[in-house]
């Protein structure tokens, strides 16, 4: 059981708009950390594409954007490419467990 | 071009030891916290502890509190990990990352090194 909760997956056609939710609780996101995404391809490491809640690092197309709200966030992906088929994990701080935390992990599927 | 090796990985039986490596280099190391964060086969992220620039201030998930530790040599551009009283559900994939904030290690974690593999098994 994640500290933070994902869908374990997600889906879409190319071109299409999809959203990744990413929900805490009042020690990680809702006491104010902040909220960074990670992309996996399969069989590599994971990459960051969102840092800060909705920074994103040179490199990450503006197609990616993130937000933040009370004690969730979300990951939008906007003209869905082929290429976004991955795994997508949320991560934040936790007061209570003096640590980092991540969600479950979200497979996003491209039709 | 910042880079992140780990090495030290490897088959160990459960009850035993192994001590993983993080060689850093493209970047000024001390003036960043470090993480480990592992995956098991088929799972989810999941950090195993992290380190501020200085070592003065250090972490553990709960899952691994007691019998892991981390370390760093700043003179050697280095980061460890002393992993004792194996358990199969140590066995995974463990990746180094470079904490995007600075100092301390409440940050972002980029870039992540390619991992090395952790195995238990009798």
């Amino acid at each position: 059981q994640s500290v933070l909760t994902q869908p374990p997956s997600v889906s879409g056609a190319p071109g299409q708009r999809v959203t990744i939710s990413c929900t805490g609780s009042s020690s990680n996101i809702g006491a104010g950390y902040d909220v960074h995404w990670y992309q996996q391809l399969p069989g590599t490491a994971p990459k960051l594409v969102i840092y800060s809640n909705r920074n994103r690092p040179s490199g990450v197309p503006d197609r990616f954007s993130g937000s933040k709200s009370g004690t969730s966030a979300s990951l939008a992906i906007t003209g869905l490419q082929a290429e976004d088929e991955a795994d997508y994990y949320c991560q934040s701080y936790d007061s209570s467990l003096s640590g980092s935390v991540f969600g479950g992990g979200t497979k996003l599927t491209v039709l | 071009e910042v880079q992140l090796v780990e090495s030290g990985g490897g088959l160990v039986q459960p009850g035993r030891s192994l001590r993983l490596s993080c060689a850093a280099s493209g970047f000024i190391f001390d003036d960043y916290a470090m993480h480990w964060v592992r995956q098991a086969p088929g799972k989810g992220l999941e950090w195993v502890s992290g380190i501020s620039w200085n070592s003065g201030s250090i972490g553990y998930a709960d899952s691994v509190k007691g019998r892991f530790t981390i370390s760093r040599d700043n003179a050697k551009n280095s980061l460890y990990l002393q992993m004792n009283s194996l358990r199969a559900e140590d066995m995974a994939l463990y990746y180094c990352a470079k904490d995007g904030r600075g100092y301390d290690s409440k940050g972002w974690f980029d870039p992540w090194g390619q991992g090395t593999l952790v195995t238990v098994s009798s």
